[in-house]
């Protein structure tokens, strides 16, 4: 089977910089997504490796190690507006995510 | 308007009643997923649709069942609702395999 593992909890300060892991264990998939959910809210999508790297959107970067079963999403400038939960994904060949238990990020001022 | 909307918003009912969530999407997408959400578990897929003739099961299909009406429609049901089906649940949608998943507002259940 697959298995995301995030951290439940991480504080940062505004205007700073985060990093949100996520180590899986799988036995093959397609991509890592990423989604950020506000409390409450629907899950939107952030972020998608399917190669090995750092793929960049704005103020939010992902990467992705195949070799060390691990990604991380990488929050820049950050605004009292990213406090948020954020989930890893895995994609496998259909589609069909399965989903980490989610990282809840709370920026201070 | 949304593009992939949910009825109700909120419900509460009873154990042993039969409960239907609603999904219907104006994307245009094939693939319909159905997914709960309960406090430190994340999101678990139920069920998934990847047309109107193709039904799958998901991490935790039990206790439900769905129906996929029409491209635009995907329904889940609760045939006897017990409370530990309480929980947040949404419905989602994507294009095609590998692609981003667009996700409805979800519906509040509450199994009393």
């Amino acid at each position: 089977g697959q298995s995301l593992e995030q951290p439940s909890e991480v504080t940062a300060v505004e205007g700073a910089i985060v990093q949100i892991n996520c180590t899986y264990q799988t036995s093959g998939f397609y991509g890592l997504s990423w989604y950020q959910q506000h409390d409450g809210g629907a899950p939107t999508f952030l972020s998608y490796n399917a190669l090995d790297g750092l793929e960049e959107t704005g103020r939010f970067s992902s990467f992705l190690s195949r070799s060390d079963s691990y990604g991380y999403l990488l929050l820049q400038e950050l605004q009292m507006k990213d406090s948020a939960s954020y989930f890893c994904a895995l994609g496998g060949a259909t589609n069909k995510l399965i989903f980490g238990t989610g990282t809840l990020l709370a920026v201070q001022p | 308007d949304a593009d992939v909307t949910q009825t109700p918003r909120n419900r509460i009912t009873k154990t042993g009643k039969r409960i239907m969530l609603e999904c219907s999407q104006t994307k245009g997408h094939d693939r319909m997923y159905w997914y709960r959400q309960d406090p430190g578990l994340g999101l678990r897929l139920i069920y998934y649709s990847f047309d109107v003739k193709d039904i799958n099961k998901g991490e935790i299909s039990d206790g439900y069942s769905v129906s996929r009406q029409a491209q635009a429609k995907f329904s889940l049901s609760l045939e006897s609702a017990i409370p530990n089906q309480t929980a947040l649940y949404f419905c989602a949608t994507s294009e095609g395999a590998h692609e981003k998943l667009f996700f409805g507002s979800g519906t509040q259940l509450s199994v009393l």
